[in-house]
């Protein structure tokens, strides 16, 4: 069985500041790693994925991601949030092996203030 | 461009009637999934099928059923037996094999009891 946290339910935030948002995931077997993005009434987006090698991922819209074995995180990054990043983000967890269906955190809500 | 349709965008039901939910893609994907969106609650995973003709429940079948008679089309039907059917459905579906696990998401179904 697999598990994710996300730790924060809400993220407020002024623009061009930095903003990071967590993930903890818990496995007995290999995952992969994904962020997805969500703006209001649509379906999600998919930002980055970690499957392997460098555990520093990038995806669109500036963000970034690192994978911490040690720790089972995957904190989603950037450096300096726009307006446009208002949305809800959601962490993911899938088995690495004879990939099958993903988990999902309960998602975190990004706000971007003025 | 390819991509995963999901109709209608809208969708009321009255007390006591079976509704479906269509979701099509031409993305040449084997597995496809339905999840349920409650605010607060992030996705829950409803049915989830990984070939043509099998279909395995998630974590909340109950009052739900599927069909998948054509890699294309994977069907949602609310039924009566749903107590509390009033949610934001979303259709995905993702490849099993290769380098991108992540999900491609349809846009959503607005379900509402009136």
């Amino acid at each position: 069985a697999q598990s994710v946290t996300q730790l924060d339910s809400q993220v407020p935030v002024f623009e061009e500041a930095p903003v990071e948002l967590r993930c903890n995931y818990s496995s007995s077997v290999s995952v992969y790693l994904f962020w997805y993005v969500q703006y209001p009434n649509q379906g999600l987006q998919l930002l980055l994925k970690y499957l392997s090698g460098s555990t520093l991922v990038k995806g669109i819209n500036g963000f970034e991601a690192e994978f911490n074995k040690s720790q089972t995180s995957f904190h989603l990054r950037k450096p300096s949030v726009h307006i446009s990043d208002t949305a809800e983000y959601f962490c993911a967890v899938r088995r690495a092996a004879n990939a099958g269906k993903s988990t999902f955190g309960d998602g975190t809500t990004l706000t971007v203030k003025p | 461009d390819g991509g995963i349709t999901q109709s209608p965008k809208y969708l009321f039901r009255k007390e006591g009637q079976n509704v479906t939910l269509s979701c099509e893609q031409n993305l040449n994907h084997d597995a496809m999934y339905w999840y349920r969106q409650d605010p607060g609650q992030g996705l829950r995973l409803i049915y989830y099928s990984h070939i043509v003709n099998d279909f395995q429940k998630g974590d909340i079948a109950e009052g739900y059923s599927v069909s998948r008679e054509k890699k294309e089309s994977f069907p949602l039907t609310v039924t009566s037996a749903q107590k509390n059917p009033t949610a934001f459905y979303l259709c995905a579906s993702s490849i099993r094999t290769g380098e991108d696990y992540g999900y491609t998401f349809g846009s959503g179904t607005r379900l509402t009891v009136v």
